[in-house]
């Protein structure tokens, strides 16, 4: 059974420009949503997915959109880099309707540094 | 308003010694769900116990234990004879919402260094 993986790990960007994460979930796993964690801060919940449509967003602008994908990888896509955007960003899938205790499965992230 | 809070930056622990780490959260929803999970320095989060709302006993998995007390709307973790592998940052999440849409939301964590 593979966990989360994510990819690239890092990542050096120009302000204005646009990025591509990905995110390859767990076997099984039919819910995709992503995380935003700022240095030495707790990951910000920015949107999630499930049957590729979004279901859930968090306090995030329009520039942050996502895609899932049939196999239940997903994209989050981020145009018109702000040096603010500079963070870990985390991928966590999960089972909508299985058990309440059931949890989310981590990738490790990718690092984002915008200058 | 915050619904995780952390009120513990940071903690050292002698190796061997348990420690405690606070959590209080703050919701309206009847059901709802508390973790704890572990997060390195490379990044990942790693899940290490789960409280449903309406759980009747704490949870414990291994070495960790949950203090569970629901009128005071506190989750805290006990970690059992601490090692230097504990040595990482702490976050206390809750999970709100009803069918597919529900979320996670985080603390602001807490840096537990093991000193042996």
């Amino acid at each position: 059974e593979t966990g989360v993986t994510q990819s690239p790990t890092h990542l050096i960007k120009t302000r204005g420009q646009q990025v591509t994460l990905r995110c390859s979930s767990q076997s099984g796993h039919n819910t995709v949503s992503w995380y935003q964690q700022a240095l030495g801060q707790g990951p910000q919940f920015i949107f999630q997915y499930y049957r590729e449509e979004e279901n859930g967003r968090g306090n995030f602008p329009p520039r942050f959109s996502g895609l899932q994908f049939p196999n239940y990888s997903s994209e989050l896509n981020v145009n018109a880099l702000e040096l603010d955007d500079s963070a870990l960003y985390l991928c966590a899938s999960s089972i909508s309707q299985g058990p309440s205790n059931y949890g989310y499965t981590f990738g490790s992230g990718t690092r984002l540094t915008v200058v | 308003a915050q619904k995780i809070t952390q009120t513990q930056p940071g903690m050292f622990v002698q190796e061997k010694e348990a420690v405690t780490l606070d959590c209080t959260y703050d919701t309206s929803d009847p059901s709802y769900g508390l973790f704890w999970y572990k997060q390195p320095s490379s990044g990942e989060m790693i899940f290490l116990i789960y409280q449903g709302s309406y759980d009747q006993q704490n949870a414990t998995e291994g070495r960790y234990s949950l203090n569970f007390q629901k009128a005071r709307k506190s989750a805290n973790l006990v970690i059992s004879a601490s090692q230097l592998g504990d040595s990482a940052m702490y976050f206390c999440a809750m999970r709100e919402g009803y069918g597919n849409d529900y979320k996670l939301s985080f603390g602001a964590g807490t840096t537990v260094t093991v000193r042996a």
